[in-house]
């Protein structure tokens, strides 16, 4: 199946820093989303983006699907951005659910 | 926005005892799958579904069955539950065209003991 690698497993900062997680992908896919994690285990869609780059407040996102990886971008880190940052995709033909990779394990510390 | 519900957010349950977890969701979308996420091991597919009464086994169906017998409504079934099976379940749907991506519920903490 298609392999998902996220970099860097671990990541610890200070309020107000700049982040950049990536997600490696093994095959080309039709679907790639961001999730956040929150403390009590909900998944919260950050982006869904296959392709190209979008903007969502602190956060971007940018996929380059030809060379199969995706950037997510956090800008002036706040306390509440701590949590896990997943990356997950699908590949196309059907629904055949999300592979999902190990996550970024982020803490902002104030 | 989607909104999907899973009936439970903590469980406790005991070995042997046949467990349902209810997962509905409000957007009338095609496809919904149950997942599990254990430390070390991140999430993995459990079932899916693509329609009513249809089903497709994930990569870790041993242990469990699912049923949908309407649109909006997804069931994972532990029929004699096991302590392996503690762990964090997590639905989640999807449109057929993918248009806003995957939507999760909240989660259900099972602990069998």
């Amino acid at each position: 199946g298609i392999q998902v690698e996220q970099s860097p497993p671990d990541l610890i900062l200070q309020e107000g820093a700049n982040s950049t997680l990536r997600c490696n992908f093994s095959d080309s896919v039709n679907n790639l989303q961001w999730f956040h994690q929150n403390p009590w285990g909900q998944l919260i869609n950050l982006f869904y983006i296959p392709s190209g780059t979008k903007q969502n407040g602190r956060l971007s996102a940018t996929t380059v699907a030809t060379e199969r990886y995706s950037l997510l971008y956090i800008s002036s880190s706040q306390t509440t951005d701590s949590g896990v940052y997943f990356c997950a995709v699908e590949r196309g033909g059907g629904a055949d659910g999300l592979t999902f990779g190990k996550g970024t394990h982020l803490i902002i510390q104030p | 926005d989607v909104k999907v519900t899973q009936s439970s957010r903590y469980l406790v349950k005991r070995t042997g005892e046949k467990v349902f977890l209810e997962c509905v969701q409000d957007m009338d979308h095609e496809n919904m799958f149950w997942y599990r996420q254990d430390p070390g091991l991140g999430l993995r597919l459990i079932y899916f579904s693509y329609d009513v009464k249809m089903k497709e086994k994930g990569d870790i169906p041993e242990g469990y069955s699912v049923s949908r017998e309407k649109k909006e409504r997804f069931s994972l079934i532990l029929e004699s539950a096991s302590t392996n099976q503690t762990s964090m379940y997590l639905c989640a749907t999807v449109s057929g065209d993918r248009y806003y991506g995957y939507t999760f519920g909240s989660g259900t903490r099972l602990t069998v003991v």
